[in-house]
Parts: structure tokens; C-alpha cells; sequence
């Protein structure tokens, strides 16, 4: 599986916007790159995913580059909820399964 | 519909007694996962089943071992605990194709917050 490199963490004012950097220069062809959040120690919250296009959702927008080593995470307009740990991570196979691995994530902090 | 759902939501062990975390999704999905995350530290995965009747080691096996009892439910047992498996252990479904290509959201069950004394 394709390793994830992110920030450790990242500050934002209110009303900005978020953008959260994630590298997997690993990634192979038939991986997609998934975000999720998550808010002290609650299960994490899926946010959004995407292949190669760039995709939207009613929470974030993802950019993913041409090449698809990295992507981008936008959270257009931060609110102090959007406070949290975001994780970037990469579908694969292992063994015909899907396993999959977690980095660190970035710790986002939304302040005023 | 309950999704993911986990139990215990928290317990106490002392050093060597055994317990089974548990865990049951009723979304008819393939693939089920046991994390455990330690504090400021990101999910690391202990064992995975890809579909009913197999299990495969994550980053984090030893000490654990799992059960995946039938499609809803996927066990992880800890025989003799000890107190580095003190963490919050999180139960992850995911619909899954086994060995081919598939895409879709992760469901986390709330977690379970296990101390060892």
C-alpha cells in the first residue's frame, strides 16, 4: 500500500480557507486517496475521495495533482467545528484484501 | 440500521486477565478492520479480514489475536493483557470486493477505551 506523508499540523483563521496538503508519491494506478476527520476521540468522519479528477462535496473540495503523487484538501470556508485531526489515506490490495493504513494526520486548529 | 456497533465502550483490565473487544455490522459488508490509537498518535491497524472466513495482520499484531465469527461480526481478543495495550481500540467496516478494486466510505464503530493496570 502507498505510504501517506502530511504536516503534523496546520493553523487557519475563521471564514479562510483550509487547505490541507497530503504526498503519496507512492500511490499506484488502481488506488484511490480518501479523507477523513477526526474531532478528539471520536471515530473518525469520512470527508471526501477521489481517483484522478478533482472532486467537490457539500464539506470539501480534493485536488489531486496530474501525476496523482499528492493531493489537496480544501475546506473553503473554516469554522472553529472543522478544529480536528485530518488523515489522508490510499486504498490498496494486500493479500486480495483491502488493507488499510493510517499516517498521523494533520492536526488542524481553526482560530479566530 | 445501526451501523458499526462496539462493545464494550470501556473497560479495566488488570495485567494478564483476558477480554474480547466486539464488534457487529449489520450493513452486510466484506471487509472488517480492528485499530487501536494512542494518545497524540494516528490509527494503527492491528488485524483485518477481508471477507468472511480469512484474517490478515495489520502494523500491530502481537498480543491480539481476532475472530471473524460470520459476514456481521469480527472479534479481537486480548488472551493475557498488558499495560501498552492500554488505547482506544476502533471496529472498521468497509463494503469491499476482496481482491478486486473497489472504492467506497469506511464506517467506524464509536471505540472502545481499554486501560490495563
Amino acid at each position: 500500500d502507498a505510504k501517506t506523508t502530511q504536516p503534523p499540523s496546520m493553523d487557519c483563521a475563521e471564514g479562510r480557507a483550509a487547505n490541507l496538503p497530503c504526498n503519496h508519491s507512492t500511490i499506484s494506478g488502481n488506488e484511490y486517496v480518501y479523507w477523513y476527520r477526526q474531532i478528539h476521540s471520536q471515530g473518525p468522519q469520512y470527508i471526501i475521495h477521489g481517483l484522478k479528477n478533482n472532486e467537490t462535496n457539500e464539506m470539501a473540495s480534493l485536488i489531486i495533482t496530474e501525476d496523482r503523487k499528492s493531493s489537496t484538501l480544501i475546506l473553503p470556508h473554516a469554522t472553529l467545528r472543522d478544529t480536528a485531526v485530518y488523515y489522508c489515506i490510499v486504498r490498496g490490495r494486500e493479500g486480495g484484501g483491502n488493507k488499510l493504513t493510517f499516517g498521523t494526520g494533520t492536526q488542524l486548529k481553526v482560530e479566530l | 440500521n445501526a451501523g458499526v456497533t462496539q462493545t464494550p465502550k470501556f473497560q479495566v483490565l488488570k495485567t494478564g486477565q483476558s477480554m474480547t473487544l466486539q464488534c457487529a455490522q449489520d450493513m452486510n459488508h466484506n471487509s472488517m478492520y480492528w485499530y487501536r490509537q494512542d494518545p497524540g498518535m494516528g490509527l494503527r491497524l492491528i488485524y483485518y479480514s477481508a471477507s468472511e472466513g480469512t484474517t490478515d495482520k495489520g502494523e500491530v499484531p502481537n498480543g491480539y489475536n481476532v475472530s471473524r465469527l460470520n459476514k456481521r461480526e469480527f472479534s479481537l481478543r486480548l488472551e493475557s493483557a498488558a499495560p501498552s495495550q492500554t488505547s482506544v481500540y476502533f471496529c472498521v467496516s468497509t463494503p469491499g470486493q476482496g481482491g478486486l478494486l473497489y472504492t467506497g466510505e469506511l464506517f467506524f464503530g464509536e471505540g472502545s477505551r481499554l486501560t490495563v493496570l
